[in-house]
């Protein structure tokens, strides 16, 4: 079954780098997806990786996957206090419409 | 572009009352989703309309909770009667024909508070 998982809060210095981590649990041919939610807006997807590439970047942000252990990471360079919002990782299967969430990271940008 | 529109932003009632939710897709969006996210929870799917037919409703509470979407557009999600634990952001989705994840795009919400 599937099962993904976050730790819950995240506080960096504006400027610094964010790595927001997320582990998983199908062990099948997957997609992995990063989602941002500002408050009190819906999701919006800021990338995908499928379970074949380790690492796919789109101008600030990074995602690492690793297979071996299910885990994914995003990283956001020069992080802004823009950034600030939850983040959740989530998987579906490939051809599947209903993805499996985590339960969301909170990421606090100070000055 | 607009995006999805729903309405109403938030709703107070108070358990065993009813309440509807309305949900305006993307236009040409063939697809329409109902997500429950409860406070610190990822969303949850609810139900999925491909044009005016139910293509998957196996989480939704049919006790309570019913949808629809019967001129293929506009969208209602209806709880009646309402429980505490039916407080949380309903979230309404559209995408495409085909229905990827990656295609899906998301509504504001609304916040639903049962007292």
């Amino acid at each position: 079954g599937e099962d993904v998982e976050q730790s819950l809060f995240l506080s960096v210095r504006e400027g610094d780098s964010s790595v927001i981590n997320c582990t998983y649990t199908d062990s099948s041919s997957t997609y992995l997806y990063w989602y941002k939610q500002e408050p009190g807006a819906g999701l919006q997807l800021l990338t995908y990786i499928f379970s074949n590439m380790d690492m796919k970047q789109d101008q600030r942000l990074t995602v690492l996957l690793n297979k071996k252990d299910k885990h994914l990471s995003l990283r956001i360079a020069d992080t802004q206090t823009g950034d600030s919002a939850i983040y959740f990782c989530a998987e579906s299967i490939p051809g599947s419409y209903r993805p499996t969430f985590g339960r969301g990271t909170s990421l606090i940008v100070h000055p | 572009e607009a995006g999805v529109a729903q309405s109403p932003r938030y709703k107070i009632i108070e358990k065993r009352q009813s309440v509807a939710f309305w949900c305006n897709p993307i236009s040409g969006h063939a697809t329409l989703y109902w997500y429950q996210q409860i406070l610190g929870q990822g969303p949850k799917l609810l139900i999925q309309f491909q044009n005016n037919g139910v293509v998957d409703d196996s989480q939704l509470p049919k006790d309570r909770f019913s949808a629809e979407r019967l001129k293929g557009v506009d969208s209602t999600l209806k709880i009646q009667p309402a429980k505490l634990e039916d407080s949380a952001v309903y979230l309404c989705a559209s995408s495409p024909q085909g229905g990827r994840v990656e295609t899906q795009y998301f509504g504001p919400g609304t916040r639903l508070l049962v007292l």
